[in-house]
């Protein structure tokens, strides 16, 4: 069947650091790939997305590059904020018509 | 402005007494869905529609109920909550073109 797998958290970053939340998936075909973001409070929200291999989908300074030969969807950030806090989930939808299944989600502390 | 809109936003019930969440979008989405979010297990699915009086069960349909009687409404119905129904429970909506998934902000329902 079709699943997704992130890195468990917590991830504890100070401000300006790296960032990068590990993104698996297994799938029939070729889905389109997906991160969304929770902020406190909130619902979710997508972050960016990427349709087909080797797209790059970015915004608001996160970039993740849909691999695959390696059936992986990484989030990276060059340099955090304190405000990127929340918690990150990858998914996936094999076709327009499918539901969209989820990764269990990452938890980012980001401290000033 | 293009929204998800659950109601309510917060509730705390007795077992055994019938509530129903509602949803409505604003954005002629064909699609919708229910997904319950518990910590540790992140987000899964219980009920879908893929349009108008068409409605398919999750993954974890059990206890719910649903109904799509027009395009824009999308109500969970607990016929008899329990305690295992405690969730953040969220209600999305997507755009068949796209695929993008626009999200509710979320009911946290307490079943005491």
């Amino acid at each position: 069947g079709n699943s997704v797998t992130q890195m468990e958290g917590p991830v504890t970053l100070s401000e300006e650091a790296f960032l990068t939340i590990n993104c698996t998936y297994t799938a029939t075909g070729y889905p389109s790939l997906f991160w969304y973001v929770q902020y406190p409070g909130e619902g979710l929200q997508l972050l960016l997305k990427a349709t087909k291999a080797d797209d790059k989908g970015s915004n608001k300074g996160f970039e993740a590059t849909y691999r695959k030969e390696t059936t992986s969807f990484h989030l990276e950030k060059g340099s955090v904020q304190v405000s990127d806090s929340a918690v990150y989930f990858c998914a996936l939808t094999p076709s327009g018509n499918t539901p969209l299944v989820f990764g269990k989600g990452t938890r980012l502390s980001v401290i000033a | 402005e293009a929204q998800v809109t659950q109601n309510p936003r917060y509730l705390i019930t007795v077992t055994g007494k019938k509530l129903t969440v509602t949803c409505s979008q604003n954005m002629n989405h064909e699609y919708m869905s229910w997904y319950r979010q518990d910590p540790g297990l992140g987000l899964r699915q219980i009920y879908y529609s893929m349009n108008v009086e068409v409605t398919d069960k999750g993954d974890v349909p059990e206890g719910y109920k649903v109904s799509r009687k027009e395009k824009r409404n999308f109500p969970l119905i607990l016929e008899s909550p329990s305690p295992n129904q405690t969730s953040l429970y969220f209600c999305a909506s997507r755009d068949t073109a796209n695929y993008g998934y626009t999200f509710g902000s979320g009911t946290r329902l307490t079943v005491v």
